[in-house]
């Protein structure tokens, strides 16, 4: 197994344009997670899922922002109509979930947009 | 989750030992301490972590005091490859979510 894959690497797009990620997680792994990372500060937790059940997500998820993960393996974070306060880096990470033992996140490279 | 303090800077010498602080004085009887790491353009990287006891791997030795109200990471030989940003994050390791809450973290800078 190769990790958490994350595609693309970088995106650059125009405010108002439609942007897709893609997280592969650890093929193992039952929960993975989308974070969003902007200069300087640490990742900011965006939203979680249990198999294919979205189970919690953030504030900072408005509207624009959808994510899904359909067969509980990749998953997809879609922003619709970006705005330059979009730019970040966006990273997926996935862990093990036994009963009540959770095992650590293992994190992915990251997507980075960039919303001129 | 308990909240951290971490400095945010420290610079360390190649090849001598990196100890990172954290200040968790809030922490309650089932949360751990985790550390993570971000290498620049890098996603974060799962370091160690402990309940009470000291923990030691292949990367690091976690040390927390004895009333788990702070916490060290050492870096036995930090090399240039170790300069990165280190969290300190607490979690309760019967978390519903299993999320973790990011802080600023430390940037440490080895330097040659």
């Amino acid at each position: 197994d190769t990790g958490v894959s994350q595609d693309p690497r970088h995106k650059i797009t125009k405010r108002g344009q439609n942007v897709t990620f893609r997280c592969d997680p650890i093929s193992e792994h039952n929960r993975l997670y989308w974070y969003r990372q902007t200069l300087g500060q640490g990742p900011e937790f965006l939203t979680y899922f249990q198999n294919e059940a979205q189970l919690e997500k953030s504030r900072l998820l408005s509207d624009r922002f959808s994510a899904e993960r359909p067969k509980g393996s990749f998953s997809t974070l879609e922003i619709q109509r970006t705005e330059q306060g979009d730019s970040a880096m966006y990273l997926c990470a996935s862990s093990l979930s036994v009963g009540e033992r959770v095992n650590v996140l293992t994190f992915g490279a990251g997507s980075r947009l960039t919303v001129l | 989750d308990a909240k951290t303090t971490q400095p945010p800077s420290m610079d360390c010498a190649e090849g001598r030992a990196a100890n990172l602080p954290c200040n968790h004085s809030t922490i309650s009887g089932n949360e751990y301490v985790y550390w993570y790491r971000q290498i620049h353009s890098q996603g974060p990287q799962y370091i160690i972590h402990g309940l009470k006891n000291n923990e030691t791997n292949e990367m690091a030795s976690l040390i927390i005091t004895e009333d788990r109200k702070s916490s060290t990471l050492i870096l036995p030989h930090a090399t240039l490859r170790d300069t990165a940003v280190y969290y300190c994050i607490v979690r309760s390791y019967s978390s519903n979510t299993g999320k973790l809450i990011f802080g600023q973290g430390t940037t440490l800078q080895v330097k040659p």
